[in-house]
């Protein structure tokens, strides 16, 4: 099966400040979904990004199918951003079972 | 418009009980599926269900079931519950079971004493 790897697994980051974090997986996707896990357990959808980029508010994802990235970036940071973030793609190649990346823990302090 | 909503929020059980949890998919979305998340990991799959039909299995034992009703929901059955069975166990839902976006219920966190 795909492999997906996070990182940096740790982010310390003041309030204000700006982040980017990236996913790498192993294959070829048709789908590729970024989620923030909050301290309650709930996972929230970000981005639903197979390629291309796009935004949304502060946030903004870009995937780069072609070679098997994925980034998201965070700018002026608040402390409700703070939690972990998840990256996840199909099992395989039209599957959607979702194989998840390791998560980045992000940290923002006031 | 409601999300996906499972049932219980939390639970404890003993050691070889059983556990069954529940799962309602956002209205118009008829493939769910469960996954199982332990501490300081990402979730892992379990089952997918569309159309009331299994289409996928992941690598765990046989212990663990599921079903989906006419009307979308499901369950998730545990029999025999070990220590390690403690996790959250998170339900999805999406409209097809391919090519779509997976929108993820709170969550039920089992705790097996």
């Amino acid at each position: 099966g795909i492999q997906v790897e996070q990182s940096p697994p740790d982010l310390i980051l003041q309030e204000g400040a700006n982040s980017t974090l990236r996913c790498n997986f192993s294959d070829s996707v048709n789908n590729l979904q970024w989620f923030h896990q909050n301290p309650w357990g709930q996972l929230i959808n970000l981005f639903y990004i197979p390629s291309g980029t796009k935004q949304n508010g502060r946030l903004s994802a870009t995937t780069v199918a072609t070679e098997r990235y994925s980034l998201l970036y965070i700018s002026s940071s608040q402390t409700t951003d703070s939690g972990v973030y998840f990256c996840a793609v199909p099992h395989s190649y039209g599957n959607e079972k979702l194989t998840f990346g390791t998560g980045t823990r992000l940290t923002i302090i006031p | 418009d409601a999300g996906v909503t499972q049932s219980p929020t939390h639970l404890i059980k003993t050691r070889g009980q059983q556990v069954t949890l529940r799962c309602s998919p956002i209205s118009g979305h008829k493939s769910v599926s469960w996954y199982q998340q332990v501490l300081g990991q990402g979730p892992q799959f379990i089952f997918q269900y569309y159309e009331k039909e299994e289409r996928g299995r992941g690598n765990f034992p046989d212990r663990f079931s599921a079903r989906q009703f006419p009307n979308y929901s499901s369950e998730l059955n545990v029999n025999a519950l070990l220590l390690g069975d403690s996790a959250l166990y998170l339900c999805a839902s999406s409209i097809l079971w391919v090519n779509t976006e997976a929108f993820f219920g709170q969550g039920t966190r089992l705790t097996v004493v």
